[in-house]
């Protein structure tokens, strides 16, 4: 089955301390491997779609790269701004169903 | 201009009740989708529509029926409440079902006494 796993589950950083989200996944075939941000109250925000091993893809401090396992979303120089949760989502061949890690949360002290 | 919308986004209720939870989206995309996202922040789907049919129906209570009248909206009415439907309910759309990005709506918190 198909299973998504994040870490770590709660990320505190000062703001300007880089660092990275992991996000491992089992699946029978990749059709994509997607990153969204979560704000408190708020739906899911699409940031970034990566569909083979070895893309990577940049949006202002955001950079999420994908290996055959895992995918990984690197923070570079965070602002409070940054605070959220960040979701990690896989679409496997075998279905229509795209499935949703829990969640890494993140804390970025000014 | 709201791309998925969702009403209501509070929704206090008793045990017992019939709710519903109405969608619409903008964007014409064809598949819209609903999820649950319970105190642990899973997101989990329910149920899929793609232009009008059902295409994803995951293992959920049959108190849980979607409807949808077009390809713009997808309603989830829900029967005989019970304390573990309290989550949050999302609604999202994406163009191409599913390796498209897809955009979710504000949320839905249901909370049932």
């Amino acid at each position: 089955e198909d299973q998504v796993t994040q870490s770590p589950e709660a990320l505190r950083l000062q703001e300007g301390e880089s660092s990275s989200l992991n996000c491992s996944y089992t699946v029978s075939g990749l059709r994509g491997l997607f990153w969204y941000r979560q704000d408190p109250g708020k739906g899911p925000e699409f940031l970034f779609t990566l569909y083979s091993a070895g893309e990577e893809k940049e949006k202002e401090r955001l950079k999420a790269t994908l290996t055959k396992k895992e995918s990984f979303l690197h923070i570079t120089a965070p602002k409070p701004e940054d605070s959220a949760t960040y979701l990690c989502a896989v679409l496997g061949t075998g279905g229509f169903k795209t499935i949703f890690g829990a969640g890494t949360r993140l804390f970025v002290k000014a | 201009d709201t791309a998925v919308s969702q009403t209501p986004k509070y929704l206090v209720t008793q045990m017992g009740n019939d709710k519903s939870i109405k969608c619409e989206q903008n964007l014409g995309h064809d598949t819209m989708y609903w999820y649950k996202q319970d105190s642990k922040k899973f997101l989990k789907i329910m149920f899929s529509y793609n232009n009008k049919e059902l295409i994803i129906n995951e293992t959920v209570p049959n108190r849980f029926s979607p409807k949808s009248p077009d390809k713009a909206h997808l309603n989830l009415h829900i029967n005989s409440l019970e304390l573990g439907d309290s989550a949050v309910y999302f609604c999202a759309s994406s163009p191409v079902p599913p390796l498209d990005r897809q955009y979710f709506g504000p949320g839905t918190r249901l909370l049932v006494l």
